[in-house]
């Protein structure tokens, strides 16, 4: 049974500061790598992919990747208050296999 | 690019009858994704197809649920008979294959009573 964890939180952080969001993944086979983002009653949007080790950055976001810990992060600097929200890490095997999703965590974003 | 489109967005229905949910994927994406989303279980795959084929349906939790997707372009999720477990959000998804994630229509919430 492939698991992807989170923490459920919810991750309180002040506005400004930065958000740290973890991930633990069972299937060593596991290559690529998701985050989410989902308002409330709304569908999941993507923000980034990963697939080597380290870290990759876009905007406010940094993906991490240590596949040989298989834990993956989103930290997102500057939080602001838009930032909460439900963070879903999703992890998928190989080619166009389905993507696996943890539950998610919620981060409040503390004006 | 509308995105991927399902309908309805909301399902009153009572325990004991048929719900079908649609969707429509985004042109040229050849992969579609069905998924319930609970506080409880979070996003669970129910079943996908691959050019229009089913590939694995292991996530449909009963005999109840069938999907078909009969063209590039339609796919179709029907509970038969409904019952209030069911209650929950349902996702349709779409991705072009050896992308990178999928892109989420914007779900059916189901309610039976």
């Amino acid at each position: 049974q492939k698991e992807v964890e989170q923490n459920s939180g919810p991750l309180s952080v002040p506005e400004g500061a930065i958000a740290s969001l973890n991930c633990t993944y069972s299937d060593r086979g596991s290559q690529s790598f998701f985050w989410y983002r989902q308002y409330s009653g709304k569908s999941p949007e993507l923000i980034m992919f990963i697939y080597s080790n380290g870290d990759k950055e876009d905007g406010r976001f940094t993906a991490q990747l240590n596949k040989a810990s298989q834990y993956v992060s989103l930290l997102i600097r500057d939080s602001q208050p838009s930032d909460s929200a439900t963070y879903l890490c999703a992890v998928r095997n190989s080619g166009n296999t389905p993507l696996v999703f943890g539950k998610g965590t919620r981060l409040s974003v503390i004006a | 690019d509308a995105g991927v489109i399902q309908s309805p967005r909301h399902e009153v229905t009572e325990m004991g009858q048929e719900v079908t949910l649609r969707c429509k994927p985004i042109s040229g994406h050849n992969s579609l994704f069905w998924y319930r989303q609970t506080m409880m279980r979070g996003l669970e795959l129910l079943i996908y197809f691959n050019n229009n084929v089913p590939i694995d349906d292991s996530g449909m939790p009963e005999d109840r649920f069938s999907a078909k997707m009969p063209n590039a372009s339609f796919s179709t999720l029907k509970i038969q008979p409904s019952e209030p477990r069911d209650s929950a959000v349902y996702f349709c998804a779409s991705s072009l294959a050896a992308q990178g994630g999928y892109t989420f229509g914007s779900g059916t919430r189901l309610t039976v009573v």
